[in-house]
């Protein structure tokens, strides 16, 4: 069976921490994607970053960095320097090609404060 | 600005009636997806289209059905309705299949009462 945890339901930082949200997946599928999104108060749904189960390279996007260990089945996400603005709900989702199915874990909501 | 627009942006209905959802993909993408955003079920995969053509289902109840028409926007058509679809329907697209990113609307908060 697929599954996305996200087993952290709200963190609350003050600006300028460093955060790091943690996502674990679950696939039997070899190929598979990775992908997390910001839902900030607004209400929609904007795109982060997407990875394949082939590219365990980390990655690094300004103050947004990600840590897929294929190992552990983590696909984690660091916000450093974090900003008000950051405050939002990430969601971490799986798609799985042989089963063609999209999961997305349950949200984790980011509060940083001033 | 994702591109993806969806109409309308609020509904309120009473329980058993039925509503129509509507979406229009970013220009050149041939999938549509429906996802549901639910306080209790949180973001549930409905359905996705692609080219015309049911390619996924998720967790779509029979009282609900989509379609995407020539023009690639797409139809999310919600029956019988009961308190609990009361919910946030987002749509989004991609250019091809599943593996691509997929880029949201806005959403369609739909309120039964």
């Amino acid at each position: 069976a697929q599954k996305v945890t996200q087993a952290q339901t709200e963190i609350s930082v003050v600006e300028k921490e460093d955060v790091t949200l943690d996502c674990v997946y679950e696939t039997r599928d070899t190929t598979y994607y990775l992908f997390w999104y910001k839902q900030p108060p607004s209400g929609e749904l904007v795109f982060l970053i997407r990875r394949n189960s082939f590219d365990e390279q980390n990655e690094i996007s300004g103050r947004y960095s990600w840590n897929f260990q294929k190992s552990t089945s983590s696909f984690n996400f660091t916000i450093t320097a974090s900003q008000v603005v950051d405050s939002a709900v990430y969601f971490c989702a799986l798609f799985t090609s042989g089963t063609y199915k999209y999961i997305f874990g349950t949200g984790t909501r980011l509060k940083v404060l001033a | 600005d994702s591109g993806v627009t969806q109409t309308p942006k609020h509904l309120i209905t009473a329980t058993g009636q039925r509503v129509t959802l509507r979406c229009s993909p970013r220009s050149g993408d041939l999938s549509v997806y429906w996802y549901q955003q639910s306080l209790d079920q949180g973001l549930q995969f409905l359905i996705q289209y692609y080219n015309g053509e049911e390619r996924a289902k998720g967790n779509i109840l029979e009282r609900f059905s989509a379609q995407q028409f020539p023009d690639l926007h797409s139809e999310l058509n919600l029956s019988s309705l009961e308190l609990g679809d009361s919910a946030l329907y987002f749509c989004a697209s991609s250019p091809g299949t599943g593996r691509d990113t997929q880029y949201f609307g806005p959403g369609t908060r739909l309120t039964v009462l």
